[in-house]
């Protein structure tokens, strides 16, 4: 049980497009989801929290309006990095939670390249 | 600052030995603990959370907490060369958003 697919696992594509990433709990409800960064051989950097329905909480120092977060609904959360650029580049990770202290569930990740 | 401390390693272990990963924290309300294996290139996975003071097993797993000294490790039985990854140690500070507090990781190098 608590499964997480993230979609796509690769993308590749040109500086200035912009890329959205989807989360989605298969077999629980997520009422929290996390999204991570992590550059290679560097831990993992929450970018933000996103509880259903409401706006995300975002890092100090992450760009809300370039990290775009949807969290419409309890089974899936989007994620969209507008006008990437090759800086963006990194493996992005997303988590889900049910209620209380139960653990976090990742997906498998999605790693974007940006040229 | 909320801090989770572990050793980055390498900790290299012969295989059939047992393991033993170690993570202290800051925060003495915290009230969640976990353990995530990361392949490299790989997204984190569960390995094992654990509540309560005491020992915890599952399978070849051990989890073990002790609040009192703010320490939590885990040890790994039989290790085997599949067992190669880094070690992440991960803890609730209980804030309503139930954001974990990650640890570095440790890597762990089993040998054949």
């Amino acid at each position: 049980g608590a499964v997480v697919s993230q979609h796509p696992s690769w993308v590749i594509c040109k500086s200035g497009t912009s890329v959205k990433i989807e989360c989605r709990s298969l077999d629980f409800q997520a009422t929290t989801m996390f999204w991570y960064r992590q550059f290679p051989k560097q831990s993992l950097m929450l970018m933000a929290t996103s509880n259903e329905g409401s706006k995300a909480t975002y890092e100090q120092g992450v760009e809300k309006d370039k990290f775009l977060i949807n969290h419409a609904s309890l089974t899936l959360s989007t994620l969209t990095v507008t006008s990437a650029h090759p800086e963006d580049s990194s493996f992005y990770i997303c988590s889900g939670k049910g209620f209380s202290n139960q653990p976090q569930h990742f997906g498998d990740g999605t790693r974007l390249s940006i040229l | 600052q909320k801090e989770v401390e572990q050793n980055s390693g390498p900790l290299s272990v012969p295989e059939g030995a047992i393991a033993s990963l170690n993570c202290t924290y800051s925060d003495r309300g915290s009230q969640s603990f976990f353990w995530y294996r990361q392949y490299s290139g790989k997204s984190p996975e569960l390995i094992m959370f654990i509540y309560s003071n005491g020992d915890k097993e599952d399978g070849r797993f051990t989890a073990q907490l002790n609040k009192a000294s703010q320490y939590v490790s885990l040890l790994i039985r039989d290790s085997q060369p599949s067992d190669s990854a880094t070690y992440l140690c991960a803890v609730n500070g209980g804030d309503s958003n139930y954001q974990l507090i990650w640890g570095a990781g440790t890597k762990l190098i089993i040998k054949p």
